[in-house]
């Protein structure tokens, strides 16, 4: 059974940090990876997406790793902003499509 | 931007009522998901469907129900709302194959 860990539970930086992220899985056999934010009470929104045979994916100040065979990946935020604030979650996927999540990241960026 | 919506938003009801959520999703994926996220929590899959007529059950037992008649819509219902369904639930879609998830907004149920 798929378990996903992130790594820290919460976390408070400064405005303009650059930062990571940690996401572990257990079973290595996924087929892609998708990073999420959620912003309380809100749905999820897709950051990026990295396919199982990418090693890497960005977007603007995203940058997202995978190492697949030690079931690892991790999300780097660069020149963090207030509106970065929220709970950052890493889903594995299998080839049917189920999406596994963790407990997420809760980031807090002070201005 | 994604096309997935979640009816209503929010929902306070009185214990024993019978309670239906409403997903639908305007960019014809065949797979739909439904998703419990008790407050502070992570999210577990409760229901999936792949297609028109297939629906299963996911990792966290849960006692409502889901059909899927129409591509575009995958309601939830229960028949009998008590305080400990009290949670946020969030629907999402995806094609097959390796292509990203989106979520609706979700829907807060509060049972009183």
């Amino acid at each position: 059974k798929q378990e996903v860990t992130q790594i820290p539970a919460a976390l408070s930086v400064p405005e303009g940090e650059n930062l990571v992220l940690n996401c572990s899985f257990t079973d290595s056999a996924i087929y892609n990876l998708q990073w999420f934010r959620q912003d309380p009470g809100k749905g999820l929104t897709s950051l990026l997406l990295i396919q199982s045979s990418q090693r890497e994916q960005t977007s603007g100040r995203l940058n997202a790793s995978l190492d697949k065979s030690s079931g690892r990946s991790t999300l780097y935020i660069a020149a963090s902003q207030p509106g970065d604030s929220a709970t950052y979650l890493c889903a594995p996927f299998n080839q049917g499509g189920k999406l596994i999540f963790g407990q997420g990241t809760e980031l807090s960026v002070k201005p | 931007e994604a096309d997935i919506y979640q009816t209503p938003r929010y929902l306070v009801i009185g214990t024993g009522k019978k309670i239906t959520l409403e997903c639908s999703q305007t960019m014809g994926h065949d797979k739909m998901y439904w998703y419990q996220q008790d407050p502070g929590m992570e999210l577990h899959l409760i229901h999936y469907s792949y297609g028109v007529n297939s629906t299963e059950k996911g990792d966290l037992s849960s006692e409502s129900t889901v059909s899927r008649i129409r591509t575009e819509h995958f309601p939830l219902t229960l028949e009998s709302a008590r305080p400990s369904h009290t949670s946020q639930d969030l629907c999402a879609s995806k094609r097959g194959g390796g292509t990203e998830a989106f979520f609706g907004q979700g829907t807060r149920l509060t049972v009183v």
